[in-house]
């Protein structure tokens, strides 16, 4: 089945980096775009970041421009979120999910619909 | 910036139905997505592209869009629906969630 597979969370001081990574398995990998949504204790959705299928193509929130950089490895399946110049405001669950473009009259658009979330990983900011 | 604002909570009987609106400027000219969270789980895609149900969802499940509204409707609520909701849509290459919504049935 479709798996969405995140690592890399943990504790870490403001200012500090850290890089998460998601790892897929039960659909072509190469084919899908990604995103990034966290979501802080208690709090509403928000997304980070998308990903087009080749890479040629990324997007971000306004949020996390200049300190996160989004990327990804077609030939191992994964998704990475470096994260720099971390803030407690970062703190939070951050989500791996799969785009599932929108399509019309056989004419697709990226980004569309977030059809597959993962589990989560935790990312707490904090001396 | 673009936003989406959603009631904080609604209230429904079992068996009645529940309607959730999300209110942006021109929202009816943007593809909007609701998605469904239980506490502790991740979120799930319930409807895309403003009235589409992914395969595995029930058709109570349904959805609309035109104005500056989406609205989420959810036909003969059970137990079960009982979650937080939310729009989405996608505004110059960023993804805007709404402000979330609370299903409590009672």
């Amino acid at each position: 089945q479709v798996q969405l597979v995140e690592s890399g969370g943990g504790v870490v001081q403001p200012g500090r980096s850290l890089r998460l990574s998601c790892e897929a398995s039960g659909f072509t990998f190469s084919t899908a775009g990604l995103n990034w949504v966290r979501q802080a204790p208690g709090k509403g959705l928000e997304w980070v970041a998308v990903i087009s299928y080749d890479a040629t193509q990324k997007f971000y929130a306004d949020s996390v421009k200049g300190r996160f950089t989004i990327s990804r490895d077609n030939s191992k399946n994964t998704l990475s979120l470096q994260m720099n110049s971390l803030r407690a405001e970062d703190t939070a669950m951050y989500f791996c999910a799969r785009d599932n473009p929108y399509c019309i009259n056989n004419n697709c658009y990226f980004p569309g619909a977030i059809d597959v979330w993962g589990q989560g990983t935790m990312v707490t900011v904090s001396s | 910036s673009y936003d989406l604002t959603q009631p904080p909570s609604v209230s429904v009987s079992p068996g009645q139905t529940a309607s959730i609106t999300c209110s942006g400027d021109k929202l009816g000219d943007k593809y909007v997505c609701w998605y469904q969270q239980k506490p502790g789980q991740s979120p799930v895609l319930v409807i895309f592209q403003d009235i589409k149900r992914p395969s595995g969802i029930p058709e109570r499940f349904s959805g609309s869009n035109s104005g500056n509204s989406a609205t989420l409707t959810i036909s003969g609520t059970q137990a079960m629906d009982e979650a937080d909701y939310y729009c989405q849509a996608w505004d110059n290459s960023t993804a805007i969630f709404g402000t979330g919504t609370t299903v409590t049935v009672l």
